[in-house]
C-alpha cells in the first residue's frame, strides 16, 4: 500500500498562484493519483487524475486554472489566479489511500 | 445528471445498527466499483469499504471488519452499507464514492462523490 504525504497547510494571495505537493512513498513513484477539493462544509469534489508522466485530465466542470504536474514521486496541483472559493482542503488519493490533506488559505 | 445521493444516516446508540444507501444516476452503475469513505469531525478522509462491479471482490478497513457489510444492487443502481455494533468512533459523515475502474486493479482512483450522510453514535 502506498503512503501519500502532504503538507498540512499552505497560503497564497488572491490572484496569485500556488503549487501543492503530494509525495508517494518509496516503490510507488509511478502511481496515478487523483486530486480532490473539499470546500468548507461541503463534500469532496474530484478535480483531476494525474499520471507519473505529468499528464493530467481535469474532471467535468473543473476550471483550467487547476493544473497538474509530476516529478519522480512528487505529484503537484497548481492553482493559478487564486479565487476566494479556492480556499479549501485539498487531498491526493490513489487506490483508496488518502494523503492527510493540505488546508489552503487565500489571503 | 451524474450524481450519487446517500441516505440512511441518523442518531443511533452505541451497539445498535444502521443501514446506509447510495442511489447512483447518470452513468452505467454496473461498469464501476463503488466505495464508502468517511470523515470524522475535523479529520481527513478515511476509506471504509469497497465492492467491485459484480460484487465478486469486497474489502473493508480493519476498523470496521466484521461489523460492516457492503453490498450493491445493480438492477436498482444502488450501493448499501450495513453497519452493526456501532461505536462512538464510527461517528462521521459517510460518503459514497465511485471508482474509476470496475475492480481493484492498478491505477484507479475516486472520480465522483456524493454529498454524504451523517452518522451520529451517542447514548
Amino acid at each position: 500500500q502506498p503512503v501519500l504525504t502532504q503538507s498540512s497547510s499552505a497560503s497564497a494571495s488572491l490572484g496569485s498562484s500556488v503549487k501543492l505537493t503530494c509525495t508517494l512513498s518509496s516503490g510507488h513513484s509511478t502511481y496515478i493519483i487523483a486530486w480532490h477539493q473539499q470546500q468548507p462544509g461541503k463534500a469532496p469534489r474530484y478535480l483531476m487524475k494525474l499520471e507519473g508522466s505529468g499528464s493530467y485530465n481535469r474532471g467535468s466542470g473543473v476550471p483550467d486554472r487547476f493544473s497538474g504536474s509530476s516529478s519522480g514521486a512528487d505529484r503537484y496541483l497548481t492553482i493559478s489566479n487564486l479565487q476566494s472559493e479556492d480556499e479549501a482542503d485539498y487531498y491526493c488519493e490513489t487506490q483508496r489511500v488518502f494523503g492527510g490533506g493540505t488546508k489552503l488559505t487565500v489571503l | 445528471e451524474v450524481q450519487l445521493v446517500e441516505s440512511g444516516g441518523g442518531l443511533v446508540q452505541p451497539g445498535r445498527s444502521l443501514r446506509l444507501s447510495c442511489a447512483a444516476s447518470g452513468f452505467t452503475f454496473d461498469d464501476y466499483a463503488m466505495h464508502w469513505v468517511r470523515q470524522a469531525p475535523g479529520k481527513g478522509l478515511e476509506w471504509v469499504s469497497g465492492i467491485s462491479w459484480n460484487s465478486g471482490s469486497i474489502g473493508y478497513a480493519d476498523s470496521v471488519k466484521g461489523r460492516f457489510t457492503i453490498s450493491r444492487d445493480n438492477a436498482k443502481n444502488s450501493l448499501y452499507l450495513q453497519m452493526n455494533s456501532l461505536r462512538v468512533e464510527d461517528m462521521a459523515l459517510y460518503y459514497c464514492a465511485k471508482a474509476s475502474a470496475a475492480a481493484d486493479n492498478t491505477g484507479w482512483y475516486f472520480d465522483l462523490w456524493g454529498r454524504g450522510t451523517l452518522v451520529t453514535v451517542s447514548s
